[in-house]
């Protein structure tokens, strides 16, 4: 595709429910990041993906957070037993590593709320 | 632990005038450094990149630099346009970015 898309735009997740969402990176890029944003503040890095490994997951604030990328392509993070804390917009980055730079080109991210 | 701090916080100037934007960060051990614009409700679009080993990259209206050394970068836009008005957010790192809270650009028409 053109961009970095991801789905849905908007959820909203009853404490306690479990929750998935999906981003789709630029074809061909073997990069993949998470990040979350809480209202009024910048992004923060939760997890990255290099084709299919999870070679950093060093920013995922509890074991309820997942994420995968089985085929190196689509990835989904989930939650698990959701928190009032969790709310926030989840942001999904892709990159190429190209003339040793790591642009990252970001989706227009996933608001979740959690009542 | 990499912190990036910009500011100031939030901007209002009027059309037409040039402006600057500050970003520092406190390891200079850095990859690269990358500018984004947030608008309302959406994602990040990338602005400029500069690589560690460069000082400066331009687009349009737009340039900024960067002083590893010192650990900080500037944006500056010149003749601002009401369509400037964003959050532009500073990011350091290389595949795991440190972003700043951004500074809120408010330009009157």
């Amino acid at each position: 595709g053109a961009g970095v898309s991801q789905s849905p735009r908007y959820k909203v997740a009853k404490r306690g429910q479990d929750v998935a969402l999906r981003c789709d990176p630029i074809s061909g890029h073997v990069s993949l990041f998470w990040y979350q944003q809480a209202l009024g503040q910048g992004p923060e890095f939760l997890t990255y993906f290099q084709n299919e490994a999870q070679l950093d997951k060093s920013g995922l604030p509890s074991d309820r957070f997942f994420a995968e990328r089985p085929e190196g392509s689509v990835s989904t993070l989930k939650i698990q037993r959701t928190q009032q804390e969790d709310s926030a917009v989840y942001l999904c980055a892709s990159s190429s590593l190209r003339w040793g730079t790591y642009e990252q080109y970001f989706g227009p991210g996933t608001r979740l709320t959690v009542t | 632990k990499q912190e990036v701090t910009q500011i100031p916080a939030a901007l209002s100037v009027p059309e037409g005038e040039n402006l600057v934007l500050n970003c520092s960060f406190t390891d200079s051990a850095i990859y690269n450094l990358q500018w984004f614009r947030q608008d309302p409700g959406k994602g990040l679009t990338s602005l400029l990149l500069i690589q560690s080993s460069q000082r400066e990259q331009t687009s349009g209206r737009l340039n900024a630099s960067l002083d590893k050394s010192s650990g900080r970068s500037t944006l500056y836009i010149a003749a601002s346009q009401p369509g400037d008005s964003a959050t532009y957010l500073c990011a350091v790192g290389g595949n795991k970015l440190v972003f700043g809270a951004g500074t809120i650009l408010r330009v009157k028409s």
